[in-house]
Formats: C-alpha cells, structure tokens, sequence
C-alpha cells in the first residue's frame, strides 16, 4: 500500500534522547523526511537524506536509514521542552520526487 | 516565514454550505499541493497543481476541487460541507528549483469549522 507508518505518541524525559520511528513502502524513494510541527504552525522540514545514505547528523539530529527493512529514524540527543511537537516522516516518490508521502505524524511530549 | 500564505486563518460555517480557501506560494514556486489535518485521519495529501495544471491527486473528496491560477496562486473549493470536513487545511509549495531535495513549505494553514 502507500502507508508511511509512524507510532502516534511519545514521551520523553527532558534530557534524555528520544527515537521516532518510521516504515516506508516504496524502495525507490529517492529523500525521506523528517518535517516537524509546533503547535498551531505549519509543517516545517526538520532533516532528510537521501535514499543512498545510511545515516545523517545534523547537531543533536541523527537520522539512521534502513534500506533493507524500509526503516527510517530520527534520534534527537538531550531532548529539551522546545523539542515538543509533532514529527512527520515522509518519503519521495515519483519524477524528480514530486510526489511526497507523509506519515500520520508522532506526537512527542516532554515530562521533566 | 516560510513564505506561503493562506487565508482565511479560521473559517465557521454549517453544514452544507461552500466555502474558498486561497493560497499564495513562495515567490517563484510552480507547485501547489493542499493537505487536510485531522485528528482522526493524520496529515492526507488531497491534491498537486503545477503552473496551472493538476500534477497528481490524492484523497480528495468529489465534493472538493482545486484550482491554480495564471498567478500561482490556489484556490481550494469545499461544497456541500459536513461536519466532518471539520479540519486543518494547508497549503504547500515547492519547485523553485533551488532545492535539491524537492522541499515543500507549508503555509501556516486555515482551520475550518463546520458547525
């Protein structure tokens, strides 16, 4: 089917890493996303890589891609109250990744 | 800011009336793709424009219909409304062909109301 799959909620304590975690169907995607969204905003691309990297680092951001399983994740080091939102992962498909597939979006909270 | 621009912010209507949902992409973006945010169906792609032509086409309602303008600008038509139509509708842009990986920005969305 077309479903980018993501676990719906998450909660962290503040300072400790979180893990948002996504399947995707299509192995031809040629991005995968991360968008994040704040409350009351729009979405906001966050991260991505592309299809033929297995890992990318971006300050307190690790996202790790599993080509084999169609597995992507999000790591997010020291995890602070700015970092509550919700996180949407997404893949390409289609010409020039035209076509963008999004995840129904995990909803991370923040306990102190 | 992420550029694109959507009005109204907030709509209340009733049921089975019409409403007009504008959008205004980043200067020099050619596609417009509208997304509809509910809590129980997630973020849905409902439908892509590109310099004036529909590109592609997702969960969109026969009761719903969009178009792009000379100007770029979309215009997401509602007929008919229920109350579950209650939702967040973005509106997105991309294809300024500055970017490498096809980036869409989201506009700060209109939330509508059906009462």
């Amino acid at each position: 089917g077309e479903d980018v799959e993501q676990s719906l909620f998450l909660s962290v304590r503040e300072g400790d890493s979180s893990v948002i975690n996504c399947t995707y169907t299509d192995s031809s995607s040629t991005y995968l996303y991360w968008y994040k969204q704040e409350p009351g905003a729009g979405l906001q691309l966050l991260t991505y890589i592309f299809s033929n990297m297995d890992m990318k680092q971006d300050q307190r951001l690790t996202v790790l891609l599993n080509k084999k399983d169609k597995h992507l994740s999000l790591r997010i080091a020291d995890t602070q109250t700015g970092d509550s939102a919700i996180y949407f992962c997404a893949e390409s498909r289609g010409l020039r990744a035209s076509k963008i597939i999004f995840g129904s979006g995990t909803r991370l909270s923040i306990r102190p | 800011d992420s550029g694109v621009t959507q009005t109204p912010k907030h709509l209340i209507t009733a049921t089975g009336q019409r409403v007009t949902l504008r959008c205004s992409p980043r200067s020099g973006d050619l596609s417009v793709y509208w997304y509809q945010q509910s809590l129980d169906q997630g973020l849905q792609f409902l439908i892509q424009y590109y310099n004036g032509e529909e590109r592609a086409k997702g969960n969109i309602l026969e009761r719903f219909s969009a178009q792009q303008f000379p100007d770029l600008h979309s215009e997401l038509n509602l007929s008919s409304l229920e109350l579950g139509d209650s939702a967040l509708y973005f509106c997105a842009s991309s294809g300024r062909g500055t970017s490498e990986n096809n980036e869409q920005f989201f506009g700060p969305g209109t939330r509508l109301t059906v009462l």
